[in-house]
């Protein structure tokens, strides 16, 4: 199966601070997702983009595919953007996560 | 907008007893999911069903089954719980699979087994 690894495993930022995450795979998709699980657990997701760049917000990201990565671009961050961030990459009829981002923002 | 509900939130199980949870899908939505999130780790895929026939099996236990019914709900029946099936459950919902195809998730079911 098609093999995704997202980087860093952890990030700590100030209140304020921009971060970018990034999310390789291994193989071309026509759908690729990021979702944050908040701390009570929820996947609530940012963006459907197997392609492109897409802005909402304080956030976007941006997939090139041709190069099978895609990145995550978080800007102000805040205390509340604290938790898991997932890449998540069709795999035939589901779709492959791969193990995450914890970012944690610091008052 | 409605959303993919997920039931019970929360279940509490002795080993070796049975649990089902269950998924309504977001209207219209045809095709759905499961995952299992075990602590500190990412969503394993467990199983999906398209049009109420099952289209895609990962790493779901032989102690496991489920089904999509007519109006489209799903329920995932676990039996002899271990305690390493203590996890956050996920349905997932889509229309027309994953091919290009938003997935939105529901906010889980959590199974704890003593």
């Amino acid at each position: 199966g098609i093999q995704v690894e997202q980087s860093p495993p952890d990030l700590i930022l100030q209140e304020g601070a921009n971060s970018t995450l990034r999310c390789n795979f291994s193989d071309s998709v026509n759908n690729l997702q990021w979702f944050h699980q908040n701390p009570w657990g929820q996947l609530i997701n940012l963006f459907y983009i197997p392609s492109g760049t897409k802005q909402n917000g304080r956030l976007s990201a941006t997939t090139v595919a041709t190069e099978r990565y895609s990145l995550l671009y978080i800007s102000s961050s805040q205390t509340t953007d604290s938790g898991v961030y997932f890449c998540a990459v069709e795999d035939g009829n589901d779709m492959r996560f791969g193990a995450g981002t914890r970012l944690t923002v610091k008052p | 907008a409605a959303g993919v509900i997920q039931s019970p939130r929360h279940l509490i199980k002795e080993k070796r007893e049975t649990a089902t949870l269950k998924c309504y899908p977001i209207p219209r939505h045809d095709t759905v999911y499961w995952y299992q999130q075990g602590p500190g780790q990412d969503p394993q895929f467990l199983i999906s069903f398209y049009e109420k026939m099952q289209s895609d099996k990962g790493s779901i236990p032989d102690r496991f089954s489920a089904q999509q019914f007519s109006d489209y709900h799903s329920e995932l029946n676990m039996s002899s719980l271990e305690l390493g099936d203590s996890a956050l459950y996920f349905c997932a919902s889509s229309l027309g699979g994953t091919g290009a195809n938003v997935l939105t998730f529901g906010a889980g079911s959590r199974l704890t087994v003593l």
